[in-house]
């Protein structure tokens, strides 16, 4: 099965601009989790989608939303992006019931300058 | 509030050595623990779960509640266990997949 893929893997954007992310999930998988990594945070949780639906938040501004398709595919947007936002963003993916595992992209790494 | 503590940035060991790689974590319900490794210029991935009890290209992890910590350790670390480590947590009670990461140990293993 193909892994779980992420575009864009690189974007570059400036202070007040909105950007969407893409997650493709593995097939058959019904859960995409979203994070983000920073140098000073470490990993920190955005939010968990599951069938369609938004199934747990992190501490995260407004400014970050997200959703998930039919086809279990996700976006997460930001709008009005700060410099704080420059970060590698990460989606996981998983089956769904006992198997918790989570299998992770490669991230988009995004900078706002 | 769930919180993982990974005690150490850095951890420098020679081929061959024993490695202890330390997790303590503060959670009121039941945990799930996890240890995810990413290897340079990889992605993150699963090195082991503590439900599953299992051994992982040498590692392994025992969940002890009553310390609260699940430390990964290895009896003889190979060249090609330098890599960054997490420490991560999820709630087995709970029907959603949030992890709450540890800030992570950079093993690197001298030849």
């Amino acid at each position: 099965k193909a892994g779980v893929t992420q575009t864009p893997r690189y974007l570059i954007k400036t202070r007040g601009q909105q950007v969407t992310l893409s997650c493709s999930p593995i097939s058959g998988h019904r859960s995409v989790s979203w994070y983000q990594q920073t140098p000073g945070q470490g990993l920190q949780f955005l939010f968990e989608y599951f069938s369609e639906t938004q199934r747990n938040k992190g501490n995260f501004p407004g400014r970050f939303s997200g959703r998930q398709f039919s086809n279990s595919r996700s976006e997460m947007n930001v709008s009005t992006l700060e410099l704080g936002d420059s970060a590698l963003y990460l989606c996981a993916s998983s089956p769904g019931g006992l198997h918790t595992t989570q299998y992770f992209g490669p991230g988009t790494r995004l900078l706002v300058l | 509030a769930q919180r993982v503590t990974q005690p150490e940035k850095l951890l420098s060991v020679f081929k061959g050595a024993p490695v202890e790689l330390k997790c303590n974590y503060s959670y009121s319900g039941s945990p799930e623990l996890f240890w995810y490794v990413q290897y340079s210029r990889q992605r993150l991935q699963l090195l082991l779960r503590h439900i599953s009890r299992e051994s992982i290209k040498g590692f392994t992890a025992d969940l002890n509640k009553g310390e609260t910590s699940f430390h990964l350790k290895k009896p003889f670390a190979q060249e090609e266990d330098s890599a960054m480590y997490y420490c991560a947590l999820r709630d087995s009670g709970g029907s959603n997949y949030k992890l709450t990461f540890g800030k992570g140990t950079l093993l690197t293993v001298n030849p």
